[in-house]
């Protein structure tokens, strides 16, 4: 089973800021946190991860809390093709324990 | 630079048949992995190689299906004899070994949408 929750659905505005929740309240210490997006009818496409700070890339930021209970994903300028699915997961390493994709969020972008 | 390839992408056969799907992992990639998603069970992880070698094949269904890594360049995830239950959309996925430290993405190919009648 996934150690993540995620909304099932969100809707942002083109243009305006997405901001995307992930709840791992049993996060280990060593575990990242993933998150990936997954377009209609395309491979899993990755994002971004981090251990404890806060990340930024091209892509989007993360941000994750002090405690590592949860992290926010954030796409600062969404546009229409952000439409997907994005996908919250933790992986430590080692082997295929954590690897595990839930349901996600369907974010959709509206005009 | 070429992403994972994955071929056929589509396959449409009648049960009882053989299917063989394959897999190129990104250049330098040494873990390589297989996953299905279906509508009902969404993601799932059938098997996961590191350096060609099968570490964890718990998400592998059943004996029909059966993957292979002859060298860190293709991999092959065969089903034989196939079901209609086994209608899926295969991905995989490769990345840089996978240690003790979880800290390498997993990039993934487009998939073979798989259709058994």
């Amino acid at each position: 089973d996934a150690k993540t929750t995620q909304p099932p659905s969100m809707d942002c505005a083109e243009g305006r800021a997405a901001n995307l929740p992930c709840n791992h309240s049993t996060i280990s210490g060593n575990e990242y946190v993933y998150w990936y997006r997954q377009i209609h009818s395309q491979g899993p496409q990755y994002i971004i991860h981090g251990l404890k700070n806060n990340e930024t890339n091209e892509m989007a930021s993360l941000i994750i809390t002090e405690d590592r209970k949860s992290s926010t994903l954030i796409l600062p300028h969404a546009t229409l093709r952000d439409t997907a699915v994005y996908y919250c997961m933790l992986y430590s390493g080692g082997g295929a324990d954590g690897l595990t994709f839930g349901k996600g969020t369907h974010l959709i972008i509206q005009p | 630079d070429a992403g994972v390839i994955q071929s056929p992408r589509h396959e449409v056969t009648e049960m009882g048949q053989e299917v063989t799907l394959r897999c190129k992992p990104i250049s330098g990639h040494n873990s390589l992995f297989w996953y299905r998603q279906t509508m009902m069970r969404g993601l799932e992880l059938l098997i996961y190689f590191n350096n060609n070698v099968p570490i964890d094949d718990s998400g592998m269904p059943e004996d029909r299906f059966s993957a292979k890594m002859p060298n860190a360049s293709f991999s092959t995830l065969k089903i034989q004899p196939s079901e209609p239950r086994d209608s899926a959309v295969y991905f995989c996925a490769s990345s840089l070994r996978q240690g003790a430290v979880g800290n390498q993405p997993q990039h993934f190919g487009d998939g073979t949408r798989l259709s058994i009648l």
